[in-house]
């Protein structure tokens, strides 16, 4: 069965330092791989997704994720944190023969002034 | 404008009390799901819905219905609520069940405590 490994429940940064949030998947075959982004009292957005064409995957806000085949990661990085990044981020995976996300279970970014 | 509306967004109840938890959408999507949302366990699907009257169970159904009589509704529907269903839900549509190509539009949450 797929599943997702989300390292660390909160991750904390100081405003202009590199977020670098960790997404591990467990899948024989290369899945479909998303972000999602869920800001405080809201439901979750698309951050950016996985697809076969490019390993580096750029999203909105000026996220961008690389697929690492070999690792089987997804990692999501931003170069210059801002405090309006400060939100839960949940990694999810979907096979491609499945209609099914499986969500990880969350990286809390907190982003010091 | 596009969105998914989920109502009341807080609620508490008391054990055994039937509730439900409206979701509507106005983007003309055919599929809908519900999830659950617990600290340290992310998201996991309740039930989805491929169509009108076509739905199915998704990871963690047990004590929950649901029913879709029209496209554009997908109420939640807990009969006889208990305490381990306290939760942050969650309503979700999209244009087609294919994850890859119909991005998820979610809802802003319910809040349900059961006390």
């Amino acid at each position: 069965a797929q599943s997702v490994t989300q390292l660390g429940s909160h991750v904390s940064v100081s405003e202009g330092a590199l977020v670098l949030l960790r997404c591990n998947y467990s899948s024989s075959v290369p899945p479909y791989l998303f972000w999602y982004v869920q800001y405080p009292n809201q439901g979750l957005q698309l951050l950016l997704k996985y697809t076969s064409a490019a390993t580096l995957v750029k999203g909105i806000n000026g996220f961008e994720a690389e697929f690492k085949k070999s690792e089987t990661s997804f990692h999501l990085t931003k170069p210059s944190a801002h405090m309006s990044d400060a939100a839960e981020y949940f990694c999810a995976v979907s096979d491609r023969s499945s209609y099914k996300l499986i969500f990880g279970s969350g990286t809390r970014l907190l982003v010091r002034p | 404008e596009a969105q998914v509306t989920q109502n009341p967004r807080y609620l508490i109840t008391v054990t055994g009390k039937k509730l439900t938890v409206t979701c509507s959408q106005n983007m003309n999507h055919e599929y809908m799901s519900w999830y659950r949302q617990d600290p340290g366990l992310g998201l996991r699907q309740i039930y989805y819905s491929m169509n009108v009257e076509v739905t199915d169970k998704g990871d963690v159904p047990e004590g929950y219905k649901v029913s879709r009589k029209e496209k554009r509704n997908f109420p939640l529907i807990l009969e006889s609520p208990s305490p381990n269903q306290t939760s942050l839900y969650f309503c979700a549509s999209s244009h087609s069940p294919s994850v890859y190509n119909s991005p998820l539009h979610f809802g802003n949450g319910t809040r349900l405590t059961v006390t």
